[in-house]
């Protein structure tokens, strides 16, 4: 069972400041996806990467796979309190047709104004 | 934007009764996976169904069934509620072409959120 640790688990920061949220894993995934999801939503796709070493960026958000392939991170610069919300990892495996995927277990982020 | 609707909204049960949840994918998406969210966890891949067939499964007990329609809708079954089955199960579609493994977006509905009394 491949497992998705994300840390910290919850994490309330003022307007303006960086953070860093990780994902974890003992496994090799064939690909790492980052979602926001706000309540009562479905996730919303925000990156995904697959190289490892791979870094890409979405506006103030900075997003890199370790090289190995087991680890993620998510960088946000100045947050800013719409940066709010519960953000999911999820690592996928690949199989016969789409991946079938793993998520984290999740940071609860707050951007206090 | 997403296109996924999952109905219904909210749902109340009681243990031992059975439910199903619909889902209509995303226009020109002919894959759907379920998912079970427990309050302050993470989504936990439930199976995928491709072409009206169960395309991969994760560990849930057989209780937990899928169908998957003509249309690429698909409906999701759970006999014998227990009150741990209580949570957000989400709908997501995806384009998937033949047997090539890839990592097409996933474009999840709202959810449905189940308790179970």
């Amino acid at each position: 069972t491949q497992l998705l640790e994300q840390s910290p688990q919850f994490l309330s920061i003022q307007e303006g400041e960086n953070l860093t949220v990780y994902c974890n894993s003992s496994s090799v995934f064939s690909s790492l996806q980052w979602y926001r999801q706000e309540p009562g939503e479905g996730p919303v796709l925000l990156v995904t990467v697959v190289t490892g070493g791979e870094v890409k960026k979405l506006k103030r958000l900075t997003f890199q796979f370790g090289d190995a392939r087991k680890d993620s991170s998510l960088h946000i610069t100045a947050a800013q309190p719409g940066d709010t919300g519960l953000y999911l990892c999820a690592g996928g495996i690949s199989n016969f047709g789409n991946e079938k995927l793993t998520f984290g277990t999740g940071t609860r982020l707050t951007i206090i104004p | 934007e997403t296109g996924v609707t999952q109905s219904p909204t909210h749902l109340i049960k009681t243990r031992g009764q059975q439910v199903t949840l619909r889902c209509s994918s995303q226009s020109g998406h002919n894959t759907v996976s379920w998912y079970q969210q427990a309050l302050g966890q993470g989504p936990q891949f439930i199976f995928q169904y491709y072409r009206e067939e169960e395309n991969g499964r994760g560990n849930f007990p057989p209780r937990f069934s899928g169908l998957q329609f003509p249309n690429y809708s698909s409906e999701l079954n759970v006999n014998a509620l227990e009150l741990d089955d209580s949570a957000l199960y989400l709908c997501a579609s995806s384009r998937q072409e033949g047997t090539r493994t890839t990592n097409e977006k996933l474009f999840f509905g709202s959810g449905t959120q189940l308790s179970v009394l």
